[in-house]
């Protein structure tokens, strides 16, 4: 069984700090991270997406994969509240993409 | 970012009635196409994987004869649940990956809100 493991939250953080979301996954042979955030009744759209062990910055968005500890997680610097959504990890093996149950952030002003 | 388009975002229909759900890649030809339903506050919870011109992979507990998959092209897909019942109503989101192997993002669409009624 393919899992993808995240703290469901909610996890809530005062504007300005950082936000720190982790996540989990079981299939070793996983080659591609991504996450995706999600407003309520909306599609998720993509964050960031990183195939490499270590950082991927991007903005205020830095992604960190420990392949070896089967291990993604996302940091948002600066939050804002339009940060406040749900978080998903995807992980993907050769097109087979699984999502994690999400994180929901919440910034508070 | 590639543009995958569902269409309808929302319907409404009596229950025992056949619903389909369009699912498009307007700039991309896309070798995989997969199917999501998400119930409110709960994940996305994959149903099936369709690839083009073969026949869809289900996950376990996922009726195939209900939730037909067709995947008739490289840039259209279509989920219809067949004789619905309110049980099935949920956010059914499709999304497509770029050809290619693992290193390949998944594009969303907008999500089609059914409700059986």
């Amino acid at each position: 069984q393919k899992e993808v493991e995240q703290n469901s939250g909610p996890l809530s953080v005062p504007e300005g700090a950082i936000a720190s979301l982790n996540c989990t996954y079981s299939d070793r042979g996983s080659q591609s991270f991504f996450w995706y955030r999600q407003y309520s009744g909306k599609s998720p759209e993509l964050i960031m997406f990183i195939y490499s062990n270590g950082d991927k910055e991007d903005g205020r968005f830095t992604a960190q994969l420990n392949k070896a500890s089967q291990y993604v997680s996302l940091l948002i610097r600066d939050s804002q509240p339009s940060d406040s959504a749900t978080y998903l990890c995807a992980v993907n093996n050769n097109n087979d993409m699984r999502f994690g149950a999400g994180t929901r952030l919440t910034v508070k002003p | 970012g590639a543009v995958v388009s569902q269409h309808p975002s929302r319907v409404i229909c009596k229950s025992g009635t056949s619903v389909k759900i369009e699912c498009r890649s307007l700039d991309f030809q896309a070798t995989t196409m997969f199917w999501y339903r998400q119930f409110p506050k709960k994940s996305l919870m994959l149903m099936a994987t369709s690839n083009e011109g073969s026949k869809a992979t289900y996950e376990q507990g996922v009726e195939k004869d209900k939730f037909l998959i067709n995947h008739a092209s490289l840039t259209l897909s279509t989920l219809t649940v067949t004789s619905a019942h309110p049980e099935d109503s949920s956010f059914y989101i499709c999304s497509a990956s770029l050809m290619g192997g693992g290193n390949t993002e998944a594009f969303f669409g907008q999500g089609t809100r059914l409700t059986v009624v």
